[in-house]
């Protein structure tokens, strides 16, 4: 079956820290892998993504890179600001069917 | 407007009103979901309508009642809730069809509190 694990949070950093955040993921067939962010009192934003194995999706200085071997689509950003914080959610939809899979989001704070 | 539209953005009912939530997409896709999001737990797909068809139904009880009258409008009618029925509602749509591009775009959601 598809699905996807995150690390657990909360993470804290402090403003200009490097950012990690795990994503590995189970699925049949050929997945397109994607982050969101929520901002607090906020919907789900599509921050990045990746549709084949060895894309790398980056925005806004995140970047993610689609790794077939590890399964994995971690997030990493060099230098995180105050308005960085949010929660992150990795997320897989399958090449079948329409359904997308999500993690438990991972909760960021960044401080000054 | 553009993007993915939700009214009301907050919402107190009784267990024993009835009320609706509306999304409306302003992005030509074919595809909407509602999901719903409650603390320290995970996103909770609910219903999905494709084409204006219904093909999704997580086992949601039936005191949630959806409606999809064109592609660019869901509905969710709310009825004799409970209290663990307090969460924020997500809506969400997509362009179905189109290979390795079902990026989903998502509403700012109501957040429901239900007394």
């Amino acid at each position: 079956g598809n699905s996807v694990t995150q690390m657990e949070g909360p993470v804290t950093l402090s403003e200009e820290a490097f950012l990690t955040i795990n994503c590995t993921y189970t699925a049949t067939g050929y997945p397109s892998l994607f982050w969101y962010v929520q901002y607090p009192g906020e919907g789900l934003q599509l921050l990045l993504k990746a549709t084949k194995a060895d894309d790398k999706g980056s925005n806004k200085g995140f970047e993610a890179t689609y790794r077939k071997e590890t399964t994995s689509f971690h997030l990493e950003k060099g230098s995180v600001q105050v308005s960085d914080s949010a929660v992150y959610f990795c997320a897989l939809s399958s090449n079948t069917g329409n359904q997308f899979y999500f993690g438990t989001g991972t909760s960021l704070t960044v401080i000054p | 407007e553009t993007g993915v539209t939700q009214t009301p953005r907050h919402l107190v009912m009784g267990m024993t009103n009835k009320k609706s939530l509306k999304c409306e997409q302003h992005l030509g896709h074919n595809a909407m979901y509602w999901y719903k999001q409650s603390a320290k737990k995970p996103l909770e797909l609910m219903f999905v309508y494709n084409f204006k068809e219904q093909t999704e139904n997580n086992s949601v009880p039936s005191r949630f009642s959806p409606e999809c009258p064109n592609s660019s409008h869901l509905f969710l009618h709310l009825h004799t809730l409970q209290p663990e029925d307090s969460a924020l509602y997500l809506c969400a749509s997509s362009q179905e069809g189109t290979s390795g591009l079902r990026t989903q775009y998502f509403g700012p959601g109501t957040r429901l509190l239900v007394l």
